[in-house]
């Protein structure tokens, strides 16, 4: 059974703050590490794709992988209240995307001004 | 380019009958993967197709099926429909089954 971790929340981080966001996955196989995000009643959109350990920067955001410790986190700097959403991780599996995506339960990110 | 599209956006049924939703994937996507997201379980992925072969199925009953046509375009079906299966189903389609997925709207099904 593969397994993708997330904390809950509420996270609540001031604007203009660096918001950290972790996830941690079961399956040792997994090739491919997605986080999307998903504002209320909205479909998931996704913001970044890594699939090598270290980092990968997209504007404000940055992924980051470390496959020996099975974890993967999101760093988005210069907080904007249009960031709070919840923000979902997801991992292929040893399969790759034939397997689907699997998907933790989310962290719902609150940005106050 | 245009985006993922999903029809119906809204559906009510009643228990013991079947519903059929529709995906459109992106232009040039192959790869079409169905998801069901609830408050108590999450995204749950249903089924993955590629090139109108359904390569992959998670752990739903067989009352839910899929099918995917030359054009991409990919369907599901529900049938004997359960008060459970009120939730949010969602279509990505990817270039490739390993690429990035891109959700379309969704279709939000009650069932009453």
């Amino acid at each position: 059974q593969k397994e993708v971790e997330q904390n809950s929340g509420p996270l609540s981080v001031p604007e203009g703050a660096i918001a950290s966001l972790n996830c941690t996955y079961s399956d040792r196989g997994s090739q491919s590490f997605f986080w999307y995000r998903q504002y209320s009643g909205k479909s998931p959109e996704l913001i970044m794709s890594i699939y090598s350990n270290g980092d990968k920067e997209d504007g404000r955001f940055t992924a980051q992988l470390n496959k020996a410790s099975q974890y993967v986190s999101l760093l988005i700097r210069d907080s904007q209240p249009s960031d709070s959403a919840t923000y979902l991780c997801a991992v292929t599996g040893s399969g790759g995307g034939a397997d689907g995506l699997t998907f933790g339960k989310g962290t719902h990110l609150i940005i106050q001004p | 380019k245009a985006g993922v599209t999903q029809t119906p956006r809204y559906l009510i049924k009643t228990r013991g009958q079947q519903v059929t939703l529709s995906c459109s994937p992106i232009s040039g996507h192959r790869s079409v993967s169905w998801y069901q997201q609830t408050p108590g379980q999450g995204l749950q992925f249903l089924f993955e197709y590629f090139s109108e072969t359904q390569r992959n199925k998670g752990n739903f009953p067989g009352r839910f099926s899929g099918r995917q046509f030359s054009n991409s375009r990919s369907e599901m079906n529900v049938s004997t429909l359960e008060l459970g299966d009120s939730a949010l189903y969602l279509c990505a389609s990817s270039l490739l089954s390993d690429y990035e997925q891109y959700f379309g709207p969704g279709t939000r099904l009650t069932v009453t």
